[in-house]
């Protein structure tokens, strides 16, 4: 099986220029997490869906981020405009929330850098 | 805001050692994961521990959860280059709240042959 898929896996952009994230994810899964990872702030949740919904979105850094999750097999995380300390690991996971548990299952992520 | 210390930030070691990481927090935690990432990749669940004390293995891995379920602990026993990797452990809340996990920063294990 395919595990979750994310697009495109490196990008470099300069600073003010809009960035977009793909993701896919695990067929029959039906949550989403878009997280942020640094060096100094580790692994951060930025937005949770539920069923294609938005639950959680307390972790969006600001109003230059928006995320969307139009099926249940895509979703896309925008930075607009982007800036330099945006730079990080995007990372997609999704998961089947059944009887409580939560395991999380991770795509391989997006090295994003702002010039 | 639930925090998730881990320790120690980075361990080098030679292949064969053993050696233990911890995961620490003054949160209860409706249960625990411990991930492993490896360089350019996400995160990879290894194991889930639900029970205050429960131990779990897996393989060379051994998993305890903390009886009062704010601690956790991973044991490597004869460690193996394979088995360098950022290893991540990630506390889940309860009730409503059990899809959000708390990251702890990890613990950066090199193993070297």
């Amino acid at each position: 099986d395919a595990g979750v898929i994310q697009s495109p896996r490196h990008e470099v952009t300069e600073m003010g220029q809009e960035v977009t994230l793909r993701c896919k994810p695990i067929s029959g899964h039906n949550s989403l997490f878009w997280y942020r990872q640094t060096m100094m702030r580790g692994l951060e949740l930025l937005i949770y869906f539920n069923n294609n919904v938005p639950i959680d979105d307390s972790g969006m850094p600001e109003d230059r981020f928006s995320a969307k999750m139009p099926n249940a097999s895509f979703s896309t995380l925008k930075i607009q405009p982007s800036e330099p300390r945006d730079s990080a690991v995007y990372f997609c996971a999704s998961s089947l929330a059944v009887l409580g548990r939560n395991e999380q299952f991770f795509g391989p992520g997006t090295r994003l850098t702002v010039l | 805001t639930q925090l998730l210390e881990q320790s120690p930030q980075f361990l080098s070691i030679q292949e064969g050692e053993n050696l233990t990481v911890y995961c620490n927090s003054s949160s209860v935690f409706s249960s625990l994961q411990w991930y492993r990432q490896e360089p350019g990749e996400g995160p990879v669940l290894l194991v889930t521990v639900v029970t205050g004390g429960e131990v779990k293995k897996l393989k060379r891995l051994t998993f305890q959860f903390g009886d009062a379920r704010k601690d956790s602990s991973l044991h490597i026993t004869a460690a193996q280059p394979g088995d360098t990797g950022l290893y991540l452990c990630a506390g889940a809340g309860s009730g409503g709240s059990n899809y959000k996990l708390t990251f702890g920063k990890g613990t950066l294990l090199t193993v070297n042959p």
